[in-house]
């Protein structure tokens, strides 16, 4: 079974207007989430994180928001640049300092900005 | 600052054989997770590496192993290759185990590895 989905397997924005991409969860041991982007031929790149007792961190253009009761978070990207175009993966993790199992990834969402 | 180092790039084995991967962490890190990533399955936990010793493992066969090394590089090896094993193989590294907090794990590029 899933633990973290991502429904969207795409996603096409224009260029200037905001993304919003969108993950689920059903662990509720899950502690940390965080969210990766990736470009062909190249590893994850770490983007940004929340602690569960927090419902929305920010860092320039990004900001993921945790609905905790709903176990869904979101992250936002505004404004969408076409070097944002890329596989993004929500990730979750049991604890705050440091889990035993991980992380555990959903499939990924691919953005693509349009000019 | 280096990154997350993984060598070889590509790899092509046939069935039967083993393979050995190898990943080089950010200087300083002592955590070293694996990963394979698959279009079906996305990216699923092999298992983590920290002070030398396995912390855990996902679930996966006993073909999958690793090792960790004093100078905190990591191996995994994958013996009997089966077809099913051709994936990217993706090593990350951090300071503290887990991947998770405001220590988060920074990947590699990974090793292509294609099974015929």
């Amino acid at each position: 079974d899933q633990q973290v989905k991502q429904n969207s397997p795409s996603l096409s924005v224009q260029e200037g207007r905001i993304s919003i991409l969108n993950c689920d969860y059903t662990n509720s041991m899950f502690d940390y989430f965080l969210w990766y982007k990736k470009y062909p031929a190249e590893g994850p790149t770490f983007l940004i994180s929340i602690s569960s007792i927090k419902d929305k961190n920010e860092d320039g253009r990004f900001t993921v928001f945790l609905n905790k009761s709903a176990k869904h978070l979101s992250l936002h990207i505004v404004p969408s640049q076409p070097g944002d175009s890329a596989v993004y993966f929500c990730a979750a993790s049991p604890y705050s300092g440091g889990g035993a199992d991980g992380l555990t990834f959903g499939k990924g969402t691919h953005l693509i900005i349009q000019p | 600052k280096a990154g997350v180092t993984q060598t070889p790039r590509y790899l092509i084995k046939t069935r039967g054989q083993q393979v050995t991967l190898s990943c080089s962490p950010i200087s300083g890190h002592r955590s070293v997770s694996w990963y394979q990533q698959t279009p079906g399955q996305g990216l699923q936990f092999l298992f983590e590496y920290f002070s030398e010793t396995q912390r855990n493992k996902g679930n996966f066969p006993g073909r999958f192993s690793g090792r960790q090394f004093s100078n905190s590089r990591s191996e995994m090896n994958v013996s009997t290759l089966e077809l099913g094993d051709s994936a990217l193989y993706l090593c990350a590294s951090s300071l503290q185990p887990g991947g998770g907090g405001n220590q988060p794990q920074h990947f590699g590029d990974g090793t292509r590895l294609s099974i015929l």
